[in-house]
């Protein structure tokens, strides 16, 4: 059983320019989430998706940033003209249905913002 | 709301010593309660997890975390350290499945031969 994929590794960025972060969730699994880390700080919640659904996005900032989780394909982060501070990494997680489903981490993108 | 505190940004251990790492959460409501390693420039790895049935927890690795309520803590042991323990752990709380998890600040490991 394949687990979480996140691709790019890793994204080199000009500021302004556009940054998609693709997530696969482990198979069976119908929760995705997003996690950002900082530089020297810990993993951040951004936003909980179901397919077709935004369930929480209290993470995430209010401008630039957006996420889809279609019924088909894998889902996406999207950062709209970056900024320097938004250089981290991009942790996507999945977890299964259920009361004790944990979080499966992908390996991460690693976006630089130049 | 949620909040977890680890006391030590980083350890220092020997080679067979023991390792513990503190861990304290805040929740109002009943917490399950995470264990995560990451090792450089990869993902988090889950190392054990606590959702309400027995409050001494094994894990994967020789780790094993207790929960009391009483102190609301979640420290996170293994009684000999090995070389590939170095790693960076992260404590975490949430709430049930399909919730958030709310991530400590991370304590890192180092393990001196």
């Amino acid at each position: 059983n394949a687990g979480v994929m996140q691709n790019p590794r890793h994204l080199v960025r000009r500021r302004g320019q556009e940054a998609r972060l693709r997530c696969s969730p482990m198979k069976g699994h119908s929760h995705v989430y997003w996690y950002r880390q900082l530089p020297e700080e810990g993993l951040k919640f951004m936003v909980y998706l179901q397919k077709e659904n935004i369930i929480d996005e209290s993470g995430m900032p209010k401008e630039r940033f957006s996420a889809e989780f279609p019924k088909e394909g894998p889902s996406i982060l999207r950062i709209q003209q970056v900024v320097r501070g938004d250089s981290a990494a991009y942790f996507c997680a999945s977890s299964p249905e259920g009361l004790r489903g944990e979080q499966y981490f992908g390996p991460g993108t690693r976006l630089t913002v130049t | 709301a949620q909040s977890v505190t680890q006391l030590g940004s980083h350890v220092s251990v020997s080679e067979g010593a023991l390792v513990l790492l503190r861990c304290n959460y805040s929740s109002s409501v009943p917490p399950y309660l995470f264990w995560y390693v990451q090792y450089p420039n990869q993902g988090l790895q889950l190392l054990l997890k606590y959702t309400s049935a027995a409050t001494l927890v094994k894990g994967i690795n020789g780790f094993e975390a207790e929960f009391k309520k009483s102190e609301t803590s979640f420290h996170l042991t293994k009684p000999s350290a090995h070389m590939s323990d170095a790693a960076e752990y992260f404590c975490a709380v949430g709430r049930a499945a399909g919730n958030k998890l709310t991530f400590g600040g991370g304590t890192r490991v180092l393990v001196k031969p």
